[in-house]
């Protein structure tokens, strides 16, 4: 049942380069889509979030891009370095006036290394 | 700081024991999450709770339960353990509202069934 998908499993990529994470969601009964951020030995941490009703959010080397027709964002982050090296999860929300408001569910993560 | 706190970072049981996970969160959260994190499947929702004594069930509720007797607290209870419930546990909290997306996570349980 997993209704948001994330590619690719796993990511090595230079210092300095971009690292791209993508997702790709089933239903139209979300409404906010935030990104986290896993370190081994730790709980996801919130990096950023979108909502639908904006293409693009910026936050330092970390952006999020979001088409809604069809129903897929990406993580870019710019500039990689060796400390962002950890698990990423893309989510998604369930609408707000809906049952499952308060829902939230996951991808299946990505494992980027950044190589010094 | 905000925390959120389970209550074991580590558990070894046999199957068949009844097990609990306690999760407590100090920022007077509504809502609360109990996930399980496998290696390729990312983190699945087993239930949450929008408010004392309220529940619903995740995508995976088989085999757990869930108390919330205070706002502050959320617990996970496996009646009966089996070896295919071995994982990472993760309890989280979010705030009603805009907010409610924004998770805030324990360190986890990471449980161990032989």
């Amino acid at each position: 049942q997993q209704q948001v998908k994330q590619s690719p499993q796993s990511l090595i990529v230079q210092k300095g380069g971009i690292s791209i994470i993508n997702c790709a969601y089933e239903n139209t009964a979300f409404d906010y889509f935030p990104w986290y951020q896993q370190f081994p030995g730790k709980g996801p941490a919130l990096l950023i979030a979108i909502r639908p009703d904006v293409s693009e959010k910026k936050e330092g080397r970390f952006t999020i891009s979001f088409n809604k027709s069809a129903k897929q964002f990406s993580l870019h982050i710019m500039d990689s370095q060796p400390g962002d090296s950890a698990t990423y999860f893309c989510a998604a929300k369930g609408r707000a006036g809906y049952s499952s408001a308060s829902k939230i569910i996951f991808g299946s993560g990505t494992r980027l290394s950044i190589r010094p | 700081d905000v925390k959120v706190t389970q209550s074991s970072r580590y558990l070894v049981k046999r199957t068949g024991e009844k097990v609990f996970l306690e999760c407590v969160q100090d920022m007077d959260h509504e809502n609360m999450f109990w996930y399980r994190q496998d290696p390729g499947l990312g983190l699945r929702l087993i239930y949450f709770s929008y408010d004392v004594k309220m529940k619903e069930k995740g995508d995976i509720p088989e085999g757990y339960s869930v108390s919330r007797e205070k706002k502050e607290r959320f617990s996970l209870i496996l009646e009966s353990a089996s070896t295919n419930q071995t994982s990472m546990y993760l309890c989280a909290s979010s705030s009603a509202g805009p907010r409610t997306g924004e998770l805030f996570f324990g360190e986890g349980s990471r449980l161990t069934v032989l």
